[in-house]
């Protein structure tokens, strides 16, 4: 069964350090989305992603983070310098339409930034 | 805006069924989502519903009342693997597939 995966799995940090988090989406999908988790907390929407440009970002999603799909089959989640409060589980997603249809989840990454 | 309400825990007996319910206030709502999530692993798809009426999966139901902002996730013949947060999660229709995430129920399914 066609899968989202993301590396890695775990990656920690210094503090004021750029980090790149990687996803592969399930290929035929058009959609792409990342969200986060802090640890105890809700999962949170940063950004959505289609047709290579940014269809729509959070309050989260400020001039630190920044996304890329650099080929056919890569999306990644840039954080420029890394703060204490970044540190969470960062999930990418992706779906095969904009409307109305399930979000596929990968197995996230934790980002621990000391 | 967004507000989803939903307990945050719930315990209940192996075999048995569990209600779980989710209240919302959601501009331009587009469909409610139900998302299983076991501790430190991704949300995973469980249910979508977008019209009224009540939507079954095998032991997994959901239920969605558009004019009282209400939906329930109801687990059936519960297994000690159901132990996990349930999560339920809105669209709305400026937003695409954006989903907003209520906080979570945790279920313990208890021998």
């Amino acid at each position: 069964e066609p899968e989202v995966t993301q590396t890695p799995s775990h990656q920690v940090t210094q503090m004021g350090q750029e980090v790149i988090l990687r996803c592969v989406p399930i290929s035929n999908h058009l959609y792409f989305y990342w969200y986060r988790q802090i640890l105890g907390q809700k999962v949170e929407f940063l950004v959505s992603f289609y047709n290579n440009e940014i269809s729509e970002k959070s309050e989260i999603f400020d001039d630190q983070f920044s996304v890329e799909r650099p080929d056919g089959s890569n999306f990644t989640l840039k954080i420029r310098s890394t703060k204490l409060e970044d540190s969470a589980m960062y999930f990418c997603a992706s779906g095969r339409t904009g409307m109305n249809t399930e979000a596929f989840f990968g197995q996230g990454t934790r980002l621990t930034v000391v | 805006g967004q507000n989803i309400d939903q307990p945050t825990e719930m315990t209940a007996t192996e075999g048995a069924i569990v209600q779980i319910n989710c209240t919302y206030q959601t501009s331009g709502f587009n469909g409610l989502f139900w998302y299983q999530q076991h501790a430190g692993e991704a949300p995973t798809f469980l249910s979508y519903n977008v019209l009224d009426g009540l939507e079954e999966k095998g032991r997994f139901s959901s239920f969605l009342s558009r004019s009282k902002g209400y939906s329930y996730l109801l687990l059936k013949e519960l297994q000690m693997k159901d132990s996990a947060s349930y999560l339920c999660a809105t669209t709305h229709k400026a937003a695409g597939n954006k989903l907003t995430f209520g906080g979570g129920t945790r279920v313990l399914v208890k021998p």
